[in-house]
């Protein structure tokens, strides 16, 4: 799996937009790009993935550059609950395969304050 | 929908013990991981199953961890003996497969002596 590069740590404004980036310049032209997050004391949960195309949930927007090499996760307008640490990951989900397993990183630790 | 259940939340026994930790999946997912997670660093995958069988278990200590999923539902992972190494979360996850969303437990921590 293509390794992923993210800033250790950064902070943000509550209600203001968070904008979180990743580097996976070696990604393959196969390889989706995984967004998870874990809050202090829990387990990862899912953000949102894409492959090429921008996408978007009720969580986030995932912005992909067009050479694939890099994205950004947007939390559109942060609040205190989304202080975390932020996992940008990349996977190859082969066809007729249920192997889905994530390798994490060490991720981007957000704080967003007050 | 009820999440993925693990049990015990926290644990402490001394090295050379043994433990044992039990999860239950969503219902319906037939991908089942384990992962380790050792305080400030990122979740390491230990074993994935699909259904009752073995998919990946590379990164699986042997000599020292096992894991069963028998009848493709509940898993259990065990240690023995413990190692004052093996203090971590242990985190289960569980997949329907079709997306690549995993769905985590709230991990079960263990403290080694």
């Amino acid at each position: 799996d293509a390794k992923t590069t993210q800033p250790t740590s950064m902070d943000c404004a509550e209600g203001r937009a968070a904008n979180l980036p990743c580097n996976h310049s070696t990604i393959s032209g196969n390889e989706y790009v995984y967004w998870y997050r874990q809050i202090h004391s829990q387990g990862p949960q899912y953000i949102i993935h894409g492959l090429k195309n921008n996408e978007t949930n009720e969580m986030a927007s995932l912005i992909i550059t067009e050479d694939r090499k890099s994205s950004t996760l947007i939390l559109p307008h942060a609040t205190l609950r989304d202080t975390a640490v932020y996992y940008c990951i990349v996977r190859v989900a082969e066809m007729g395969s249920n192997d889905y397993k994530l390798s994490f990183g060490a991720g981007t630790t957000v704080t967003v304050r007050a | 929908e009820a999440g993925v259940a693990q049990s015990p939340r926290y644990k402490i026994i001394e090295k050379r013990q043994s433990v044992a930790f039990w999860c239950n999946p969503i219902s319906g997912h037939a991908t089942l991981y384990w992962y380790q997670q050792i305080l400030g660093q990122g979740p390491k995958l230990l074993i994935q199953f699909q259904n009752n069988g073995v998919v990946d278990d590379s990164q699986l200590p042997k000599d020292r961890f096992s894991a069963e999923r028998l009848k493709g539902v509940d898993s259990t992972l065990k240690i023995q003996p413990a190692k004052l190494e093996d203090s971590a979360v242990y985190l289960c996850a569980s997949s329907l497969g079709l997306t690549g969303e995993l769905f985590f437990g709230e991990g079960s921590r263990l403290t080694v002596l």
